[in-house]
């Protein structure tokens, strides 16, 4: 088992142009996440799935749009990056949550700079 | 509100010596209440969790918590340190709503030899 890939690792972009990050995870898991981590923030939720085809807004959804189209992968787009925007990005899985939360296994993270 | 406060931002303990990682929370229900590690240039891994059954939870790699619900803490810790457990530690609080899922700020361990 790959658990949780993400893709790409590493991006640069210019103020304006936009991205996809793509995140892949083949442990049959309904719920997945997208957060992004700032120094001395921890994580916050910005956006995230309960299972295929749906979606919904987390802490800081501003500036982001996602995907489920399939149930093993989730997508994070960027429309038109911002300097603000400039973070390290990770995925994560589980079983449940909500009330049930589970154990949430993350990506390896992808760092992207907006210049 | 749910919110979840790390105390220290910064630990510093000697190799052999036991840890305390400190975290309280705040939440208007009964949580699930997890402890993360994330080594340098890597994800998170799950350390342990509670959730409503024993208030002590033991993780992996000697790491224990105990869940108190009167002082709404979940404190992290360790008997004896070894070099391989520097990394930056997260206390998350979730539910009962899906979205509802708050990190710690982390608290950075730094083993000294």
């Amino acid at each position: 088992n790959a658990g949780v890939t993400q893709t790409p690792k590493f991006r640069v972009l210019k103020t304006g142009q936009s991205m996809t990050l793509l995140c892949a995870q083949d442990m049959n898991h309904e719920y997945m996440y997208w957060y992004r981590q700032d120094p001395g923030m921890g994580l916050r939720l910005i956006h995230y799935s309960v299972g295929e085809g749906t979606t919904a807004k987390g802490e800081v959804p501003d500036g982001y749009n996602v995907s489920r189209l399939k149930k093993q992968n989730f997508l994070l787009g960027l429309e038109s990056a911002a300097p603000s925007q400039t973070s390290v990005y990770f995925c994560a899985s589980s079983y449940s949550g909500g009330p049930l939360a589970d154990t949430q296994y993350f990506g390896p993270g992808t760092r992207l700079t907006v210049l | 509100a749910q919110s979840v406060t790390q105390l220290d931002s910064h630990v510093s303990v000697s190799e052999g010596t036991p840890v305390l990682l400190r975290c309280n929370y705040s939440s208007s229900y009964s949580p699930s209440l997890f402890w993360y590690v994330q080594h340098p240039n890597k994800g998170l891994q799950l350390l342990l969790k509670y959730t409503s059954a024993a208030t002590l939870v033991k993780g992996i790699n000697g790491f224990e918590a105990e869940f108190k619900k009167s002082e709404t803490s979940f404190h992290l810790t360790k008997p004896s340190a070894h070099m391989s457990d520097a990394a930056e530690y997260f206390c998350v609080v979730s539910g009962p709503r899906d979205d509802k899922i708050i990190f710690g700020k982390g608290t950075r361990l730094h083993i000294l030899p």
